[in-house]
């Protein structure tokens, strides 16, 4: 199993510009969500999905999209980007509606200059 | 879901046994307490949980207290690959309505020194 993958890796992009970063996992868990991470912060969650067509908001959800169409895949849209949005993204994926062990990805870091 | 209480670093000898403490004294019945580490620019691993019994696995072991106020996270051999920053974090197993997800806090840098 690959686990939780996101894509790409690193991102710099302009104001204004909009952008999707993928997470897809391959361990047919029911529950993904998005976090985000500014330096010497803890995570923060944006929005998450407990299945397929059901998403809801997290703590920090402005400025962010998301849709789940499928089962394994999980895409964060940034509709208009802005340099408060300059941090380092991590999708995670569990069992059930989040339960203990949640598997994260290695991270998207985003510049928005 | 309780708040935490952590050191914001410590620091511990290469093979030594390293005890990072968490305090969560406002803990519900029904809430856990789960330990995460993030290795640097990494994403955050999960380490292990526990409700009220002491708690082991290959990684660590979890104390709490009776009372349940607080915890103590042991990683019985310490090596320089644990250098990271860990999390502890109280929450219910499954959600509980509202914003699903886990709150991490600033958690504790540990150094493993050679």
């Amino acid at each position: 199993n690959a686990g939780v993958t996101q894509t790409p890796k690193f991102q710099v992009l302009k104001t204004g510009q909009s952008m999707t970063l993928q997470c897809a996992q391959d361990m047919n868990h029911e529950y993904m969500s998005w976090y985000r991470q500014d330096p010497g912060m803890g995570l923060r969650l944006i929005h998450y999905s407990v299945g397929a067509g059901i998403t809801d908001q997290g703590e920090v959800p402005n400025g962010y999209n998301v849709s789940r169409s499928t089962t394994e895949d999980f895409p964060l849209r940034l509709l208009s980007a802005a340099p408060s949005q300059t941090s380092v993204y991590f999708c995670a994926s569990s069992v059930g509606t989040g339960g203990f062990e949640q598997y994260f990805g290695p991270g998207t870091r985003l510049t928005v200059t | 879901d309780a708040k935490t209480t952590q050191p914001p670093s410590m620091d511990c000898a290469e093979g030594r046994a390293a005890n990072l403490p968490c305090n969560h004294s406002t803990i519900s019945g029904n809430e856990y307490v789960y330990w995460y580490r993030q290795i640097h620019s990494q994403g955050p691993q999960y380490i292990i949980h526990g409700l009220k019994n002491n708690e082991t696995n290959e990684m660590a072991s979890l104390i709490i207290t009776e009372d349940r106020k607080s915890s103590t996270l042991i990683l019985p051999h310490a090596t320089l690959r644990d250098t990271a920053v860990y999390y502890c974090i109280v929450r219910v197993a499954n959600g509980g309505g509202g914003a699903d997800g886990l709150t991490f806090g600033k958690g504790t840098h540990l150094i493993i020194q050679p």
